[in-house]
């Protein structure tokens, strides 16, 4: 069956412009996250939603960033007044829920530059 | 604060070696440990996932124990090869659902 999937795979932006970056779970996973990797880092923790609601935002590093799941399927990471910082890989990951012992699935990434 | 580390970062083998990756975590209370593989430019695919509840799992030519008393675990892979050239990443789930991944360990195999 498909797998995760993340439009557009790259983009390329100038600093301080808004970018959306989306995301389509494996159908029927009900929990979605956001994870932002570095070079040369592990992914870091963004955001996660159970349906449509975001039941923990604390990895979002300032109020630029804001995502949005509206029909508990496809999610958007939405980045105003993008600054150079910005630039990494933005990976999605869904799992069936949300539960321990869930394992997550990864999609291929976006990867953000800022100019 | 949960901390992942992997050594080593980075680890080149003769193929056909049997070879160990390590991951230690601080903090014992996990739910499950997954160890992933990335690909240049490629985004993660699962490899294992270990419960809390279990000391290892296996797939194919790939074996991952926990230890969570003492903070580790560890993958093993057996007769390398070079396909498996890769990153390899391990993450906890601490409860909070969101994982908590180390920096890597990037593998090369030389034919």
């Amino acid at each position: 069956g498909a797998g995760v999937s993340q439009t557009p795979s790259n983009k390329v932006t100038e600093k301080g412009k808004y970018v959306e970056l989306r995301c389509d779970p494996i159908s029927g996973h009900t929990a979605l996250y956001w994870y932002r990797q570095s070079l040369g880092q592990g992914p870091e923790f963004l955001i996660y939603f159970q349906g449509t609601g975001a039941a923990d935002d604390s990895g979002l590093p300032n109020d630029r960033f804001f995502a949005v799941r509206p029909e508990g399927s496809v999610s958007t990471l939405k980045i105003q007044r993008t600054e150079r910082g910005d630039s990494a890989v933005y990976l999605c990951a869904s799992s069936l829920t949300s539960g321990s012992g869930n394992e997550q699935f990864f999609g291929p990434g976006t990867r953000l530059t800022v100019l | 604060k949960q901390e992942v580390t992997q050594i080593p970062a980075a680890l080149s083998v003769p193929e056909g070696e049997n070879l160990v990756l390590n991951c230690s975590f601080t903090d014992s209370a996990i739910y499950n440990l997954q160890w992933f593989r990335q690909d240049p430019g490629k985004g993660l695919t699962s490899l294992l996932l270990i419960q809390s509840s279990q000391r290892e799992q296996t797939s194919g030519r790939l074996n991952a124990s926990l230890d969570k008393s003492s903070g580790r675990s560890t993958l093993y892979i057996a007769a390398s090869q070079p396909g498996d050239s890769a990153t390899y990443l391990c993450a906890l789930d601490t409860g909070r659902r969101a994982l908590t991944f180390g920096s890597g360990t990037r593998l090369q195999v030389q034919p």
